[in-house]
């Protein structure tokens, strides 16, 4: 399968942990990786790898991966951080890629 | 710092080619390192990769779109293309160009993108 599948939406209480899914047969072979996207914005990467966060993200922004699911948590939500999230891997082609459904995060 | 910048056309009329530029500023294109990929994004709906390319020419595309599409790579301008031939209203989009990796022991990784340019289909 070359698709990858987040829920549409979560909540998150300020100050709390939310995590956020991404499922796809392809996970099981490479590393996905995770883009918040502002309304009115261009994604900006946040997590890719075995947990690599670039320059200037957030320590709340952790990754992980087991199986067919990858994860993206933050730790301690803030308000800023009330987005769009996609994450993003190859399909089992190897050289396409794909990315999920999209979940958008409401901190309440 | 290395930059992207989308530019062209905003409308485009049904059956014709939308044709769009990207620039790299702040760094060089001809890098083995990475690839320039195309991604778009319709109103209110979620993000679609198009297509890659590096900068030797070595070109991946969707296959959804793959009969359409046609990515190019000008070394000597620092700048890539997107060529979408037999446009229809389903290719109104925001379309981004960014810089992504190809490492499967570090993982890939669309790191650098640019603002995105809006290109609606219509008569």
């Amino acid at each position: 399968s070359s698709e990858l599948t987040q829920d549409p939406a979560v909540s998150v209480a300020l100050g709390q942990t939310v995590r956020i899914t991404c499922q796809g047969d392809s996970l099981r072979s490479y590393y996905a990786s995770w883009y918040q996207q502002k309304p009115g914005q261009a994604p900006v990467l946040v997590i890719y790898g075995y947990n690599n966060r670039p320059s200037g993200i957030p320590d709340r922004f952790s990754g992980s991966s087991s199986g067919n699911t990858a994860s993206l948590t933050i730790t301690g939500a803030q308000a800023e951080d009330e987005a769009d999230y996609y994450c993003n891997s190859r399909d089992s082609s190897a050289n396409h890629y794909v990315f999920g459904t999209g979940t958008k995060v409401t901190v309440l | 710092q290395l930059q992207v910048q989308e530019s062209g056309p905003g409308l485009v009329k049904p059956s014709e080619t939308l044709s769009l530029t990207c620039t790299v500023s702040g760094g060089s294109i001809s890098s083995s390192s990475y690839y320039w990929g195309w991604i778009r994004q319709p109103p209110g709906k979620g993000l679609e990769w198009i297509g890659s390319i590096s900068y030797s020419g070595s070109t991946y595309y969707n296959s959804s779109l793959k009969s359409r599409i046609t990515i190019s790579v000008d070394t000597s301008k620092n700048q890539f293309s997107l060529k979408l031939s037999s446009v229809t209203a389903a290719d109104t989009a925001v379309y981004y160009c960014a810089r992504h990796s190809r490492d499967r022991l570090r993982g890939d990784a669309f790191d650098i993108w640019g603002q995105g340019t809006m290109v609606t289909v219509s008569s």
